[in-house]
C-alpha cells in the first residue's frame, strides 16, 4: 500500500543553520505531496505542496521539490529560526487510495532550533 | 474567514463510555475528514464525509463512527471507549474536489482512564 517514510528526529540545529528533512514515498500512480507543520498544542498547518513531478512547493522560506525518479520530497530551508521549532509531517494523497482526501502521513520529524 | 473549529478541546472519559466530538468546517467547505494522532501510530485516517455521505473509511473498528449534517458540520462518535483510544482527534475540511487543500482544526485531545 501507499506509505511515507521520513527521517527520524529529533533534528537539532542552531539558528541560521541549513535544514533538510528527508521524505520518500511509495504510491500507485502520481500522488500529490505535502508538508504540514504542527506547533506545540496545535493542529496541522499546510506548509507547502506539489501536485506533479518536478513541481517545487515553497512557503515561508521552506522549499521541497517533487522528484518522481527518486520518489522523494525533501524539505529544505536555508536559514532556520527558533520559531521554526515544531514537528514536520510529510504526506501524500493518491487518487488510487480510495478517496479524494485521504492523506497518508509519515511519522513526523521534530525540529528544535536553538539560539 | 474563520478556520476549522473543534469542540470540545479536551475531554476525559473512562473505559466503556462513549464520546462525541464535533467539527465545524470552514464556511463553504463540504468535505470533512477525521484523523487520529497517537505517539505510537502517528496520524491515521478515520473517515471522510462529503455532502452528508461517507466517502471513504480507514481501518478502524466499528466503534468509530461519524456523520455529517446538511450545514457540513460533522461529528464523530466512539463507543465503548478503550484506553488505546486516548489520542488527539483532528478534523480537516476542504471544498471537496480533487486537489483541494485540506485545512486542519486544532484537535480534540481525548484521555481515556
Amino acid at each position: 500500500g501507499d506509505s511515507v517514510t521520513q527521517m527520524e528526529g529529533p533534528v537539532t540545529l542552531s539558528e541560521e543553520a541549513f535544514l533538510t528533512i528527508n521524505c520518500t514515498y511509495t504510491a500507485t500512480g502520481y500522488p500529490s505531496l505535502f508538508w504540514y507543520v504542527q506547533y506545540p498544542g496545535e493542529g496541522l498547518q499546510l506548509l507547502l505542496k506539489a501536485t506533479k513531478a518536478d513541481d517545487k512547493g515553497s512557503n515561508k522560506g521552506f522549499e521541497a521539490t517533487y522528484r518522481k525518479e527518486t520518489t522523494s520530497f525533501h524539505l529544505e530551508k536555508g536559514s532556520v529560526q527558533v520559531s521554526d521549532s515544531a514537528v514536520y509531517f510529510c504526506a501524500l494523497r493518491s487518487p488510487f487510495s480510495g478517496g479524494y482526501n485521504k492523506l497518508i502521513f509519515g511519522a513526523g520529524t521534530r525540529l528544535a532550533v536553538h539560539p | 474567514k474563520a478556520g476549522v473549529t473543534q469542540t470540545p478541546r479536551y475531554l476525559i472519559k473512562t473505559r466503556g463510555q462513549q464520546v462525541t466530538l464535533s467539527c465545524s468546517p470552514i464556511s463553504g467547505h463540504r468535505s470533512v475528514s477525521w484523523y487520529q494522532q497517537t505517539p505510537g501510530q502517528g496520524l491515521q485516517f478515520l473517515f471522510e464525509y462529503f455532502s452528508e455521505t461517507q466517502r471513504n473509511k480507514g481501518n478502524f473498528p466499528g466503534r468509530f463512527s461519524g456523520r455529517q449534517f446538511s450545514n457540513s458540520r460533522s461529528e464523530m462518535n466512539v463507543s465503548t471507549l478503550e484506553l488505546g483510544d486516548s489520542a488527539l482527534y483532528l478534523c480537516a475540511s476542504s471544498l471537496g474536489g480533487v486537489g483541494e487543500t485540506q485545512y486542519f482544526g486544532p484537535g480534540t485531545r481525548l484521555l481515556v482512564l
